[in-house]
């Protein structure tokens, strides 16, 4: 039982690059998430998936897009890379909006 | 904005009880206290929540006023892996977001 994992675990992307952030869970959860760290600060939502089919915005959502692939999986994608998302990145889920979230180990992302 | 205040940093010998205290004067009838802590930059770990009763489980203790309006985290013997920042979010059970606040970075001491 991984938990929560996620790829890649480090990157580095020139600006107008795009990429995938993937995140998989094997807890059978229904809900999954997208969170940002920047140095020193708290996670901000980015986007979250309720459930399989259906994803919202949070609170930055702004210069990413996210899929749900089917119950597992969560990917997060960044169209064209800018320095302002240079941030670590973290994955997680729930069994349902009310629950514990189980948060995966983190992205790091540099985009120069 | 974070709902919860809490100080930047604490110490504490290793071997004794951590008390990390929390602030939410704003929260709502329905809202839960939970904590969380982040080891070096590591995805956040989950320790323990309450609606208004104490509660305990293998990692902690919380401790939540009758009010409502603080709680305090107690970690009862803490060794140097206890090293973290620890944070205290109030979540509305209706909502799937948690908003983190910069936390208490605890500094365990040998």
């Amino acid at each position: 039982n991984a938990g929560v994992t996620q790829t890649p675990k480090f990157q580095v992307l020139k600006t107008g690059q795009s990429m995938t952030l993937q995140c998989a869970q094997d807890m059978n959860h229904n809900s999954m998430y997208w969170y940002r760290q920047d140095p020193g600060m708290g996670l901000r939502l980015i986007y979250y998936s309720a459930s399989e089919g259906t994803t919202d915005k949070g609170e930055v959502p702004n210069g990413y897009n996210v899929s749900r692939l089917n119950k597992r999986e969560f990917s997060l994608r960044l169209e064209s890379a800018a320095p302002s998302q240079t941030s670590v990145y973290f994955c997680a889920s729930s069994e349902a909006r009310a629950d514990t979230q189980y948060f995966g180990p983190g992205t790091r992302l540099t985009v120069l | 904005d974070a709902k919860t205040t809490q100080p930047p940093s604490m110490d504490c010998a290793e071997g004794r009880a951590a008390n990390l205290p929390c602030n939410h004067s704003t929260i709502s009838g329905n809202e839960y206290v939970y904590w969380y802590r982040q080891i070096h930059s590591q995805g956040p770990q989950y320790i323990i929540h309450g609606l208004k009763n104490n509660e305990t489980n293998e990692m902690a203790s919380l401790i939540i006023t009758e009010d409502r309006k603080s709680s305090t985290l107690i970690l009862p013997h803490a060794t140097l892996r206890d090293t973290a920042v620890y944070y205290c979010i109030v979540k509305d059970p209706g909502t799937y977001k948690y908003i983190f606040g910069t936390g208490t970075r605890l500094k365990v001491l040998a």
